[in-house]
C-alpha cells in the first residue's frame, strides 16, 4: 500500500481565489512530482522535487507554485485561480534508491474554478 | 528524447474477452517500463513492471513481457472482467531522465457483461 495522501480531494472554488492543494508522503521518498491530468486523460508533468528545498518547472507551463520545506510534503498553490486551472491535480513520489523509478501517486484533487 | 507510443481507445470488450493493449517506446539505454491503471475518480496504480529485455511483468491475470527487438511492451489479458474498466498508461524510465517517468497518452478499457 502506497503511503501517499493529497487534500482535498474535490474542491470547487471561484474565480480569483488562492488555493493551495496538500500532497503528504510516508515513504521517506526524496522525489515528489505533480502531474496535471486534462479532460483527455493524458498526464503532463507540471513540478517535481529532488529532495528538500528543489524544486523544478515540469514539461507543462503551469501558474502553480510548489515548495519542499520537508521531505515529506509538497503543496502546490495557486495564487488567483481561473477557470482554465480547472483540473485533476495528481501528487506521486519516488524513491532515490530504486533503480527503476517506480512512482507511487496519491488519488488526486479534482478542482473546479468557476 | 524518451518517449511511449500507446495504442488510442476506447477499447470496448465484453466479458471474458481477450485485451491487448499496444505499447511501443523510443529510449536511450535500458529504460524500466511499466503498466499503471486509474479506476474512475481515482488515482494511478502500478498494475506491473519489467526492467530489462525479455523480462515478463504480471500482476492480477494481466502480463506484458519487454521486447527490446521491437521496442514494445503490450499489455495482454485473456479474460477481462467488468471491473477492469479503467485507464491503462504505459510508462518508461530511461537511463537518462534523472529518474523521471514518461507516460503514454492512456487507453480507456470498458467491459460490458
Amino acid at each position: 500500500e502506497a503511503d501517499i495522501y493529497q487534500t482535498p480531494r474535490y474542491l470547487v472554488i471561484g474565480t480569483g481565489k488562492k488555493i493551495t492543494l496538500e500532497c503528504s508522503q510516508t515513504m521517506g521518498h526524496d522525489k515528489m512530482y505533480w502531474y496535471q491530468q486534462d479532460p483527455g486523460m493524458e498526464l503532463h508533468l507540471i513540478h517535481y522535487s529532488y529532495g528538500v528545498n528543489s524544486t523544478e518547472k515540469g514539461d507543462l507551463s503551469s501558474e502553480s507554485t510548489v515548495s519542499r520545506i520537508r521531505t515529506e510534503h509538497f503543496p502546490l498553490t495557486l495564487e488567483s485561480a481561473r477557470p482554465s486551472h480547472t483540473s485533476q491535480y495528481l501528487c506521486a513520489s519516488s524513491d532515490a534508491r530504486d533503480p527503476t523509478g517506480e512512482l507511487f501517486f496519491g488519488e488526486g484533487s479534482r478542482l473546479t474554478v468557476l | 528524447g524518451d518517449s511511449v507510443t500507446q495504442m488510442e481507445g476506447p477499447v470496448t470488450l465484453s466479458e471474458e474477452a481477450f485485451l491487448t493493449i499496444n505499447c511501443t517506446y523510443t529510449a536511450t539505454g535500458y529504460p524500466s517500463l511499466f503498466w499503471y491503471v486509474q479506476y474512475p475518480g481515482e488515482g494511478l496504480q502500478l498494475l506491473l513492471k519489467a526492467t530489462k529485455a525479455d523480462d515478463k511483468g504480471s500482476n492480477k491475470g494481466f502480463e506484458a513481457t519487454y521486447r527490446k527487438e521491437t521496442t514494445s511492451f503490450h499489455l495482454e489479458k485473456g479474460s477481462v472482467q467488468v471491473s477492469d474498466s479503467a485507464v491503462y498508461f504505459c510508462a518508461l524510465r530511461g537511463g537518462s531522465t534523472l529518474g523521471r517517468l514518461y507516460f503514454g497518452r492512456g487507453t480507456q478499457l470498458t467491459v460490458w457483461p
